[in-house]
């Protein structure tokens, strides 16, 4: 399966504790894209990165939330002492380098803070 | 600041007749707007997009119009299978940032 792959798919965290969400892009794209979903919302959008860089990060809150995406391994979203307010589901997306209007999205994560 | 509305959350329509789904956005720096569609506990799977200089791009069963005057766009599909019942998601995505911004989406529900 050379999709999207996400882990885990069920994470379960008390406040307070941290939260790290995995993603490994479609084989030979470079791109990533994180989104979050509340629930009976769409998806919004968090961050965009490439290997090694952090391209757009204007969704992300600016505290607690962190991504990233080494030149080796999966991309990370880290949530800092979680609050029963970042239950949500995460999903990333990867896409080609050029090509945002092609994202392929995988099967997320939902996230439960207790 | 919603730029992409989604109007109505559901939608029912009978097999084998057409849904529309409609899409409203703001921004006019949109260079792509895209439609996703969700079943429950999976990630959105990408469907059919349109560059803001089309008016309408087909793809099998889905079409879908884009009017620029207006800042809207629908998704049509013809005939409605049972299968097509899932959350429809309209997109507009600037190039420039790559920022994809979702609508609140859209449940249909195609009935046998």
């Amino acid at each position: 399966n050379a999709g999207v792959m996400q882990n885990p798919r069920h994470l379960v965290r008390r406040r307070g504790q941290e939260a790290r969400l995995r993603c490994s892009p479609m084989k030979g794209h470079s791109h990533v894209y994180w989104y979050r979903q509340l629930p009976e919302e769409g998806l919004k959008f968090m961050v965009y990165l490439q290997k090694e860089n952090i391209i757009d990060e204007s969704g992300m809150p600016k505290e607690r939330f962190s991504a990233e995406f080494p030149k080796e391994g999966p991309s990370i979203l880290r949530i800092q002492q979680v609050v029963r307010g970042d239950s949500a589901a995460y999903f990333c997306a990867s896409s080609p380098a050029g090509q945002g209007y092609e994202q392929y999205f995988g099967p997320g994560t939902r996230l439960t803070v207790t | 600041d919603q730029q992409v509305k989604q109007n109505s959350p559901s939608l029912s329509v009978q097999e084998g007749r057409i849904s529309i789904l409609n899409c409203d956005y703001t921004n006019s720096m949109f260079d792509y707007f895209l439609w996703y569609k969700k079943y429950p506990a999976e990630g959105p799977t990408f469907l059919i997009s349109i560059s803001s200089i089309k008016d309408k791009n087909e793809d099998g069963r889905f079409t879908v119009f884009l009017n620029k005057s207006a800042k809207h766009l629908s998704l049509h599909i013809v005939p409605s299978q049972p299968g097509d019942s899932a959350v429809y998601f309209c997109a507009g995505l600037n190039t420039g940032g790559f920022k994809t911004i979702f609508g609140a989406g859209t449940r249909l529900f195609v009935k046998a």
